[in-house]
């Protein structure tokens, strides 16, 4: 199994849909992440948690909320998603001293 | 605050030559510096690592990086690409600290022309 598993894989979902992505992770990490990608703009850091009572948000959250049910899990929703969300979401886990990453295989969301 | 400049979105290489690309950070403390590698439908994947040890960083598959303080560069190369190379790069930093963040570059598409 992965160590940072997403689901759903793809989604396409119509404007004005509320849709929630899924996160968890079998490292023990503390640290959980959400982030897009977009062509040309790289990765941009939606939110962030440190751990279960942690919630920060990121550069992009306008549009965004999350949950952090258990230290392995960290849902990311869109409470009414419009076509500009369309994007490549990742899911990614770090330890504390924050020595890299591990990345989820991403959810490929298309709003149309 | 940390930021990272990746010069060059696409870069095209002949199979064994040298791959060069490229990364420019700035960090107002001492950077931890990251390069990543994204396969086609794939997640991004850790190649190599700067944590304020050696200068020069070795990675999986050949790649090695150079952290260059008075440049402040760290570049990744390959001295011979391979097909299976062709990729998109993400050169990223952090600082490494209680509420480190990383910041990632707009990335590189690497081809490998046979």
């Amino acid at each position: 199994d992965a160590d940072v598993t997403q689901t759903p894989r793809n989604r396409i979902t119509k404007t004005g849909k509320r849709i929630m992505l899924e996160c968890s992770q079998t490292k023990g990490h503390d640290r959980m992440y959400w982030y897009r990608q977009d062509p040309g703009l790289g990765l941009r850091l939606i939110y962030y948690s440190f751990d279960v009572k942690d919630i920060n948000k990121g550069e992009i959250s306008d549009g965004y909320s999350v949950s952090r049910q258990a230290q392995a899990k960290f849902s990311l929703s869109l409470e009414s998603a419009i076509p500009n969300q369309t994007a490549l979401y990742f899911c990614a886990t770090s330890d504390f001293e924050g020595y890299g990453y591990t990345f989820g295989s991403g959810t490929r969301l298309t709003v149309v | 605050a940390q930021s990272v400049t990746q010069l060059g979105s696409h870069v095209s290489v002949s199979e064994g030559a040298l791959v060069l690309l490229r990364c420019n950070y700035s960090s107002s403390v001492p950077p931890y510096l990251f390069w990543y590698v994204q396969y086609p439908n794939q997640g991004l994947q850790l190649l190599l690592k700067y944590t304020s040890a050696a200068t020069l960083v070795k990675g999986i598959n050949g790649f090695e990086a150079e952290f260059k303080k008075s440049e402040t560069s760290f570049h990744l190369t390959k001295p011979s690409a391979h097909m299976s190379d062709a990729a998109e790069y993400f050169c990223a930093v952090s600082d490494g600290g209680l509420g480190n963040q990383f910041y990632f570059g707009t990335g590189t598409s690497l081809t490998v022309i046979p």
